[in-house]
Protein backbone atom coordinates (compact mmCIF):
# COMPACT_ATOMS: atom_id res chain seq x y z
CA UNK A 1 0.00 0.00 0.00
CA UNK A 2 0.77 3.81 -0.60
CA UNK A 3 2.25 5.30 2.49
CA UNK A 4 1.45 9.54 1.99
CA UNK A 5 2.94 12.32 4.47
CA UNK A 6 0.61 14.96 5.19
CA UNK A 7 1.26 18.26 6.55
CA UNK A 8 1.23 20.28 8.46
CA UNK A 9 -0.06 18.44 11.42
CA UNK A 10 -2.04 21.66 13.33
CA UNK A 11 -3.18 24.58 10.99
CA UNK A 12 -4.78 27.42 12.93
CA UNK A 13 -6.75 30.22 10.81
CA UNK A 14 -8.94 33.23 11.28
CA UNK A 15 -12.32 32.70 10.32
CA UNK A 16 -12.52 33.86 6.22
CA UNK A 17 -8.61 32.85 6.01
CA UNK A 18 -7.27 30.14 3.27
CA UNK A 19 -6.18 26.89 4.72
CA UNK A 20 -3.72 24.72 2.43
CA UNK A 21 -3.32 21.09 3.30
CA UNK A 22 -0.30 19.56 1.58
CA UNK A 23 0.57 15.33 1.35
CA UNK A 24 3.34 13.63 -0.85
CA UNK A 25 3.25 10.26 -2.17
CA UNK A 26 5.88 7.95 -3.52
CA UNK A 27 3.72 5.52 -5.78
CA UNK A 28 3.78 6.98 -9.33
CA UNK A 29 0.87 4.27 -10.20
CA UNK A 30 -1.44 5.81 -7.96
CA UNK A 31 -4.53 7.96 -9.82
CA UNK A 32 -6.61 8.33 -7.65
CA UNK A 33 -6.26 10.87 -4.35
CA UNK A 34 -9.07 11.79 -2.15
CA UNK A 35 -9.35 13.90 1.25
CA UNK A 36 -11.84 13.00 4.38
CA UNK A 37 -12.58 15.31 6.74
CA UNK A 38 -13.35 13.53 10.54
CA UNK A 39 -14.86 15.73 13.19
CA UNK A 40 -14.82 14.92 16.31
CA UNK A 41 -16.86 11.59 17.51
CA UNK A 42 -17.88 11.36 13.76
CA UNK A 43 -16.59 9.02 11.14
CA UNK A 44 -14.36 10.30 8.22
CA UNK A 45 -16.89 11.32 5.46
CA UNK A 46 -14.82 11.87 1.82
CA UNK A 47 -15.35 15.75 1.02
CA UNK A 48 -13.61 16.12 -1.98
CA UNK A 49 -11.39 13.82 -4.51
CA UNK A 50 -9.38 14.29 -7.96
CA UNK A 51 -8.10 11.95 -10.06
CA UNK A 52 -4.95 11.53 -12.46
CA UNK A 53 -5.77 12.90 -15.75
CA UNK A 54 -7.13 16.27 -14.04
CA UNK A 55 -4.64 18.81 -12.58
CA UNK A 56 -7.67 20.61 -10.20
CA UNK A 57 -10.85 20.16 -8.95
CA UNK A 58 -13.10 22.36 -6.95
CA UNK A 59 -16.33 22.14 -5.09
CA UNK A 60 -17.91 25.71 -3.85
CA UNK A 61 -15.17 26.56 -0.73
CA UNK A 62 -12.81 23.65 -1.38
CA UNK A 63 -10.37 22.84 -4.11
CA UNK A 64 -7.97 20.04 -4.80
CA UNK A 65 -4.64 20.23 -7.00
CA UNK A 66 -2.42 17.46 -7.77
CA UNK A 67 1.00 17.54 -9.29
CA UNK A 68 1.77 14.62 -10.79
CA UNK A 69 5.29 15.48 -11.72
CA UNK A 70 5.85 16.18 -8.09
CA UNK A 71 3.87 13.69 -6.80
CA UNK A 72 1.84 15.82 -4.16
CA UNK A 73 -1.63 17.42 -4.35
CA UNK A 74 -2.98 19.79 -1.71
CA UNK A 75 -6.19 20.39 -0.52
CA UNK A 76 -7.28 24.43 -0.38
CA UNK A 77 -10.06 25.59 1.93
CA UNK A 78 -11.07 29.12 1.07
CA UNK A 79 -13.27 31.54 3.27
CA UNK A 80 -13.13 29.27 6.06
CA UNK A 81 -15.73 28.59 8.72
CA UNK A 82 -15.96 27.85 11.90
CA UNK A 83 -17.38 25.18 10.83
CA UNK A 84 -14.19 23.84 9.02
CA UNK A 85 -12.64 22.59 12.28
CA UNK A 86 -12.11 19.51 11.91
CA UNK A 87 -8.81 16.57 11.00
CA UNK A 88 -8.28 16.30 7.71
CA UNK A 89 -7.05 13.02 6.05
CA UNK A 90 -5.49 12.65 2.63
CA UNK A 91 -4.65 9.28 0.54
CA UNK A 92 -3.09 7.97 -2.26
CA UNK A 93 -4.83 4.28 -2.65
CA UNK A 94 -3.40 2.29 -5.17
CA UNK A 95 -3.75 -1.52 -3.78
CA UNK A 96 -5.26 -0.05 -0.27
CA UNK A 97 -6.16 3.22 1.20
CA UNK A 98 -4.23 4.37 3.89
CA UNK A 99 -3.97 7.99 5.44
CA UNK A 100 -2.10 10.54 5.91
CA UNK A 101 -1.12 11.13 9.94
CA UNK A 102 -4.02 13.84 9.23
CA UNK A 103 -4.27 18.01 10.30
CA UNK A 104 -6.11 19.26 12.74
CA UNK A 105 -7.85 22.45 11.43
CA UNK A 106 -8.93 24.86 13.26
CA UNK A 107 -10.71 28.24 12.61
CA UNK A 108 -11.10 31.09 15.24
CA UNK A 109 -14.03 32.89 14.97
CA UNK B 1 -29.89 3.01 0.97
CA UNK B 2 -28.23 2.38 4.19
CA UNK B 3 -24.71 3.62 4.94
CA UNK B 4 -21.80 1.11 5.91
CA UNK B 5 -23.18 -0.32 9.50
CA UNK B 6 -21.20 -1.21 11.73
CA UNK B 7 -21.89 -3.25 14.89
CA UNK B 8 -21.48 -3.15 18.30
CA UNK B 9 -20.96 0.57 18.73
CA UNK B 10 -19.36 0.20 21.92
CA UNK B 11 -17.82 -2.89 23.46
CA UNK B 12 -15.46 -3.22 26.68
CA UNK B 13 -13.93 -6.12 27.68
CA UNK B 14 -11.08 -7.82 29.63
CA UNK B 15 -7.49 -8.04 28.80
CA UNK B 16 -6.81 -11.64 27.27
CA UNK B 17 -10.23 -11.94 25.69
CA UNK B 18 -11.36 -11.75 22.29
CA UNK B 19 -13.36 -10.27 20.41
CA UNK B 20 -15.15 -9.91 16.83
CA UNK B 21 -16.21 -6.56 15.40
CA UNK B 22 -18.76 -6.71 12.42
CA UNK B 23 -19.72 -4.72 9.34
CA UNK B 24 -22.17 -4.89 6.86
CA UNK B 25 -21.32 -3.01 3.52
CA UNK B 26 -22.77 -0.50 1.53
CA UNK B 27 -25.03 -2.92 -0.89
CA UNK B 28 -23.14 -3.34 -3.86
CA UNK B 29 -19.81 -2.99 -2.67
CA UNK B 30 -17.80 -5.85 -2.97
CA UNK B 31 -14.69 -4.07 -0.51
CA UNK B 32 -14.26 -4.02 2.99
CA UNK B 33 -11.51 -2.14 4.71
CA UNK B 34 -10.83 -2.29 8.30
CA UNK B 35 -8.65 0.73 10.18
CA UNK B 36 -8.19 1.10 14.14
CA UNK B 37 -8.07 4.81 14.94
CA UNK B 38 -6.59 5.82 18.02
CA UNK B 39 -7.59 9.09 19.34
CA UNK B 40 -5.76 11.86 18.47
CA UNK B 41 -4.50 9.93 15.49
CA UNK B 42 -5.61 9.13 12.06
CA UNK B 43 -7.46 5.28 10.83
CA UNK B 44 -4.44 2.69 10.61
CA UNK B 45 -4.84 0.32 7.58
CA UNK B 46 -5.60 -3.35 9.06
CA UNK B 47 -7.11 -5.16 6.45
CA UNK B 48 -8.43 -4.97 3.03
CA UNK B 49 -10.97 -7.78 1.88
CA UNK B 50 -12.25 -8.02 -1.30
CA UNK B 51 -14.38 -10.79 -3.49
CA UNK B 52 -14.32 -12.65 0.11
CA UNK B 53 -9.90 -12.70 0.03
CA UNK B 54 -7.17 -10.86 1.57
CA UNK B 55 -6.34 -8.28 -0.48
CA UNK B 56 -3.84 -5.96 1.63
CA UNK B 57 -2.20 -6.25 5.71
CA UNK B 58 -1.34 -3.79 7.77
CA UNK B 59 0.79 -3.71 10.10
CA UNK B 60 -0.53 -5.42 12.38
CA UNK B 61 0.34 -8.68 14.83
CA UNK B 62 -1.50 -11.83 14.37
CA UNK B 63 -3.82 -11.61 16.78
CA UNK B 64 -5.88 -9.47 14.40
CA UNK B 65 -7.80 -11.76 11.45
CA UNK B 66 -10.89 -10.97 9.61
CA UNK B 67 -12.74 -12.64 7.15
CA UNK B 68 -15.06 -11.60 4.30
CA UNK B 69 -18.82 -13.11 4.16
CA UNK B 70 -20.46 -14.52 0.45
CA UNK B 71 -22.56 -11.03 1.48
CA UNK B 72 -19.65 -9.32 1.57
CA UNK B 73 -20.12 -8.38 5.50
CA UNK B 74 -17.11 -8.77 7.11
CA UNK B 75 -15.61 -9.33 10.70
CA UNK B 76 -12.92 -8.48 12.83
CA UNK B 77 -11.26 -10.24 15.21
CA UNK B 78 -9.01 -9.85 17.71
CA UNK B 79 -7.61 -12.12 20.26
CA UNK B 80 -5.90 -11.89 23.55
CA UNK B 81 -6.46 -8.53 24.00
CA UNK B 82 -4.03 -5.82 25.63
CA UNK B 83 -4.98 -2.31 26.98
CA UNK B 84 -3.19 -0.88 23.46
CA UNK B 85 -6.02 -2.52 21.44
CA UNK B 86 -8.32 0.47 22.71
CA UNK B 87 -9.39 2.48 19.79
CA UNK B 88 -12.14 2.87 17.41
CA UNK B 89 -12.47 0.68 14.80
CA UNK B 90 -13.77 1.33 11.63
CA UNK B 91 -14.20 -0.40 8.48
CA UNK B 92 -14.90 0.91 5.13
CA UNK B 93 -16.52 -0.20 1.82
CA UNK B 94 -16.40 0.45 -1.44
CA UNK B 95 -17.48 -0.79 -5.15
CA UNK B 96 -14.25 -2.09 -6.03
CA UNK B 97 -11.20 -2.42 -4.67
CA UNK B 98 -9.57 1.04 -3.78
CA UNK B 99 -7.16 2.25 -5.96
CA UNK B 100 -6.82 1.02 -9.16
CA UNK B 101 -10.53 1.50 -10.20
CA UNK B 102 -10.91 4.96 -8.07
CA UNK B 103 -14.00 4.16 -6.29
CA UNK B 104 -14.69 5.98 -3.26
CA UNK B 105 -14.11 4.11 0.35
CA UNK B 106 -17.06 5.26 2.52
CA UNK B 107 -16.88 4.82 6.42
CA UNK B 108 -19.07 3.14 9.20
CA UNK B 109 -19.63 5.20 12.54
CA UNK B 110 -17.35 2.62 14.26
CA UNK B 111 -17.08 0.38 16.96
CA UNK B 112 -15.30 2.42 20.12
CA UNK B 113 -13.50 -0.95 22.31
CA UNK B 114 -11.96 -0.39 25.50
CA UNK B 115 -10.41 -3.03 26.97
CA UNK B 116 -9.68 -2.61 30.90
Amino acid sequence: GENVEQHPSTLSVQEGDSAVIKCTYSDSASNYFPWYKQELGKRPQLIIDIRSNVGEKKDQRIAVTLNKTAKHFSLHITETQPEDSAVYFCAAPNNDMRFGAGTRLTVKP
Amino acid sequence: DAGVTQSPTHLIKTRGQHVTLRCSPISGHKSVSWYQQVLGQGPQFIFQYYEKEERGRGNFPDRFSARQFPNYSSELNVNALLLGDSALYLCASSLFRTGGAGTEAFFGQGTRLTVV
